[in-house]
């Protein structure tokens, strides 16, 4: 069954304009990824967060994860025209269990 | 240093064929992990391998699926008596073990397309 949410399903900026999209699961967890796909491609790995951590960054990256919400967000700063893609976050359970993935937030950056 | 590779890119079946996907997995990891994605939806878990053994099986179909990674080769999905509802991407992914942290690494996929 599917673990994580995002939400919006979709999100349409202007480029250099902030976008932020949530991620809800629903049980305990290692760890929270999020990945990125572009049209027609496999998925890259952005960044992860552990369960202990609250707020990490990496470039334009930022993500926050409040585990008493069950909750993470992804911003992505100043975006560009090439952040276009669909955006998943992934959760690890605890155990030898495989990434449940959302259905994603389809992200529209126009220049 | 080559990624997880896929193969084919693309394929075409006719309902009641058989569908056979490659993967190799990156250099140096021992975990394989199968997903499928239907267009506008995200990825579902079908099936977790290491090298002659499957871990888990608890997203793969009853019927007609099967998935193996031998001692030597790549992981194969197998999929028997293609149907329509077949129609999807499958991905492909491997990590190198169980480092607790269990980044993904994907393939470009592979496209089936039944007739």
């Amino acid at each position: 069954s599917q673990q994580g949410e995002e939400d919006p399903q979709a999100l349409s900026i202007q480029e250099g304009e902030n976008a932020t999209m949530n991620c809800s699961y629903k049980t305990s967890i290692n760890n929270l990824q999020w990945y990125r796909q572009n049209s027609g491609r496999g998925l890259v790995h952005l960044i992860l967060i552990r369960s202990n951590e609250r707020e990490k960054h990496s470039g334009r990256l930022r993500v926050t994860l409040d585990t008493s919400k069950k909750s993470s967000s992804l911003l992505i700063t100043a975006s560009r025209a090439a952040d276009t893609a669909s955006y998943f976050c992934a959760t690890l359970n605890s155990g030898n269990t495989p990434l449940v993935f959302g259905k994603g937030t389809r992200l529209s950056v126009i220049a | 240093n080559a990624g997880v590779m896929q193969n084919p890119r693309h394929l075409v079946r006719r309902r009641g064929q058989e569908a056979r996907l490659r993967c190799s997995p990156m250099k140096g990891h021992s975990h394989v992990y199968w997903y499928r994605q239907l267009p506008e939806e995200g990825l579902k878990f079908m099936v977790y391998l290491q090298k002659e053994n499957i871990i888990d099986e608890s997203g793969m179909p009853k019927e007609r699926f099967s998935a193996e990674f031998p001692k030597e080769g790549p992981s194969i999905l197998r999929i028997q008596q293609v149907v329509r509802g077949d129609s999807a991407a499958y991905f492909c992914a491997s990590s190198p073990g169980l480092s607790g942290a269990n980044v993904l690494t994907f393939g470009a996929g592979s496209r089936l397309t039944v007739l």
